[in-house]
């Protein structure tokens, strides 16, 4: 168990709609990381938070934002679903988030199904 | 961020040791190789990570080569559990999350350990 939690575990939706993905990163830690994995693209990172403020962007749709909130939990929000969306959406955390030697630990991540 | 390559798949029998290899000639001199891995569809984990020495820990020892263009990561016993997908991810410098850069993960495709009896 990595102290990261992420709900739902699972996640059925039809094209069109919009859903969020929920993370609560290991406590203490200020840096929130989201990453995808879809079967032809592998894990892909989508965006960094840190204390609340965007750090990084990654190959993110603009379909998709997210936010970091002042107890440190972070939201996905995914809009104007498409099929090739279905995916493992993976959120992880770290300490800071500023350094090379900050350890990321993942959530047992988000399965999305867009039918 | 520097690029790795490692073999696609390896076997491995239980209660041998697994030693995973991973090149990295493009390294810099402060870039860190971290090692995670993914049992089916699961979070990665962390496993270890180093900078020059080798390291260990509870669940592997990493060896990096002098020259640090490739390092091993060894799994002294393995077992079943041990199979999963190996990520050998090299980190970007510090001065480039200082100046923005973000602190990514760039995972690569792997090594897919299997341990079989």
């Amino acid at each position: 168990d990595s102290g990261v939690t992420q709900t739902p575990k699972h996640l059925i939706t039809a094209t069109g709609q919009r859903v969020t993905l929920r993370c609560s990163p290991r406590s203490g830690d200020l840096s929130v990381y989201w990453y995808q994995q879809s079967l032809d693209q592998g894990l892909q990172f989508l965006i960094q938070y840190y204390n609340g403020e965007e750090r990084a962007k990654g190959n993110i749709l603009e379909r998709f934002s997210a936010q970091q909130f002042p107890d440190l939990h972070s939201e996905l929000n995914l809009s104007s679903l498409e099929l090739g969306d279905s995916a493992l959406y993976f959120c992880a955390s770290s300490e800071t988030g500023t350094r090379n030697t900050d350890t990321q630990y993942f959530g047992p991540g988000t399965r999305l199904t867009v039918l | 961020d520097a690029k790795t390559t490692q073999p696609p798949s390896m076997d491995c029998a239980e209660g041998r040791a697994a030693n995973l290899p991973c090149n990295h000639s493009t390294i810099s001199g402060n870039e860190y190789v971290y090692w995670y891995r993914q049992i089916h569809s699961q979070g990665p984990q962390y496993i270890i990570h180093g900078l020059k020495n080798n390291e260990t820990n509870e669940m592997a020892s990493l060896i990096i080569t002098e020259d640090r263009k490739s390092s091993t990561l060894i799994l002294p016993h393995a077992t079943l559990r041990d199979t999963a997908v190996y990520y050998c991810i090299v980190r970007v410098s510090a001065t480039s999350i200082l100046t923005g850069g973000g602190n990514k993960l760039t995972f690569g495709t792997g090594t897919q350990l299997k341990v079989e009896l």
